[in-house]
């Protein structure tokens, strides 16, 4: 059972560089989330979508992109790393928001910008 | 605001069971109760979820109060991989103040299991 698969696990950037993490699901869920965690701190929703080609902001949109092309996957992007983005980032998805089915998570990616 | 109120911290012996406890005194009719555990440096584990009925599954038992004000997770027979951090959640299905399905983490319980 794959659930949700994130990659790359472990990534290091400088800063201005640009990366893209994928999400990739096989539940054929409609939801899909990107939230990153800091240390000590709770999730916080960067870019969420409800469909394939369709993307909305969370609390923490500024500096990412997101895209849906395909209902499985849903890519985080940065186009000029900063510092301030040094965290880890988890990926969910979840049914619908109709549904009481629990949203399950990836096992996240790590990434520091130098 | 916060929508439960969960203790920091709690120690069980190995082979014990650990009763988790939640405090959710403002939710509503059609609120559910879930409950996830984040293992360090993994992503969030959904463990079960319950809306007025107890709940068991192969991992716990939710038990929870008639008037749904607070909730008991329970792990029948604690391991040490059972050590994490425990996060008790409230949230509607089809709520249409929450158009994203988005998940309210607060600080949690952290759970240490000890031999």
């Amino acid at each position: 059972n794959a659930g949700v698969t994130q990659t790359p696990k472990f990534r290091v950037l400088k800063t201005g560089q640009s990366m893209t993490l994928l999400c990739a699901q096989d539940m054929n869920h409609e939801y899909m989330y990107w939230y990153r965690q800091d240390p000590g701190m709770g999730l916080r929703l960067i870019h969420y979508s409800v469909g394939e080609g369709t993307t909305a902001k969370g609390e923490v949109p500024d500096g990412y992109n997101v895209s849906r092309l395909k209902k499985q996957n849903f890519l985080l992007g940065l186009e000029s790393a900063a510092p301030s983005q040094t965290s880890v980032y988890f990926c969910a998805s979840s049914p619908n928001r109709y549904s009481n089915q629990p949203q399950h998570f990836g096992d996240g990616t790590r990434l520091s910008i130098l | 605001d916060a929508k439960t109120t969960q203790p920091p911290s709690m120690d069980c012996a190995e082979g014990r069971a650990a009763n988790l406890p939640c405090n959710h005194s403002t939710i509503s009719g059609n609120e559910y109760v879930y409950w996830y555990r984040q293992i360090h440096s993994q992503g969030p584990q959904y463990i079960i979820h319950g809306l007025k009925n107890n709940e068991t599954n192969e991992m716990a038992s939710l038990i929870i109060t008639e008037d749904r004000k607070s909730s008991t997770l329970i792990l029948p027979h604690a391991t040490l991989r059972d050590t994490a951090v425990y996060y008790c959640i409230v949230r509607g299905r089809g709520d249409p103040t929450d158009s994203w399905g988005k998940l309210q983490f607060g600080a949690g319980t952290q759970v240490v299991v000890t031999p």
